[in-house]
């Protein structure tokens, strides 16, 4: 595709329930970054990928946040027992390099009950 | 946490009027870039600053960078209904990957 690509779009959870978010980078982008934006906030880092290494996951809230990306393309962001508190918008964005211009997906918005 | 703090908030203005945002920062930076977000949308970016430049421009979009008060500003000029969206000013530091972003400054442009 020509751009990132988030599914699903929308998610509702209840807590307690693990979910899992997807991140399709664009084809070739070495870099990809997960962010979280509560409501009238701006994106909250998460956690960076350099090819299928994590370079920094300082941003994680808690330990039931977990990210991959075995093979340095597609990535996972997993949230397990989720907590209203999770409720937020998840984004990812790729680049071709660092510090340089990001390319956000329409991201994943998560509300849970 | 926030790095960049932009102000004024809510900004409300007429078709064919200008734009100005305000972001601050706290350390030194790499560069400074603005993003565009529409609602229910994913950012999109808009401008990048380097540390060592001091004004740039794109289009109807006018970005300065002060570094010595740590601040920059985003202006847009002749603004259309379809520029009605939250504006982000965002930062990156020496030795660190992270693109840190404000609170974001939401613009409604009135027909």
């Amino acid at each position: 595709g020509a751009g990132v690509s988030q599914s699903p779009r929308y998610k509702v959870a209840k807590r307690g329930q693990d979910v899992a978010l997807r991140c399709d980078p664009i084809s070739g982008h070495v870099s990809l970054f997960w962010y979280q934006q509560a409501l009238g906030q701006g994106p909250e880092f998460l956690t960076y990928f350099q090819n299928e290494a994590q370079l920094d996951k300082s941003g994680l809230p808690s330990d039931r946040f977990f990210a991959e990306r075995p093979e340095g393309s597609v990535s996972t962001l997993k949230i397990q027992r989720t907590q209203q508190e999770d409720s937020a918008v998840y984004l990812c964005a790729s680049s071709t390099r660092r510090p340089g211009e990001l390319f956000f997906g329409e991201g994943s918005r998560l509300t849970v009950l | 946490s926030q790095q960049g703090e932009e102000d004024p908030q809510a900004l409300s203005i007429q078709e064919g009027e200008n734009a100005t945002m305000n972001c601050s920062y706290k350390t030194s930076i790499n560069n400074l870039q603005w993003y565009r977000q529409n609602s229910g949308r994913g950012l999109v970016h808009l401008i990048l600053i380097r540390s060592n430049e001091r004004e740039k421009h794109s289009g109807r979009l006018r970005v300065t960078l002060d570094t010595s008060k740590k601040s920059s500003s985003l202006l847009i000029t002749a603004s259309r209904a379809a520029d009605t969206a939250s504006y982000f000013c965002a930062t990156t530091y020496y030795g660190n990957n992270r693109l840190a972003f404000g609170k974001g400054n939401q613009v409604v442009v009135i027909p």
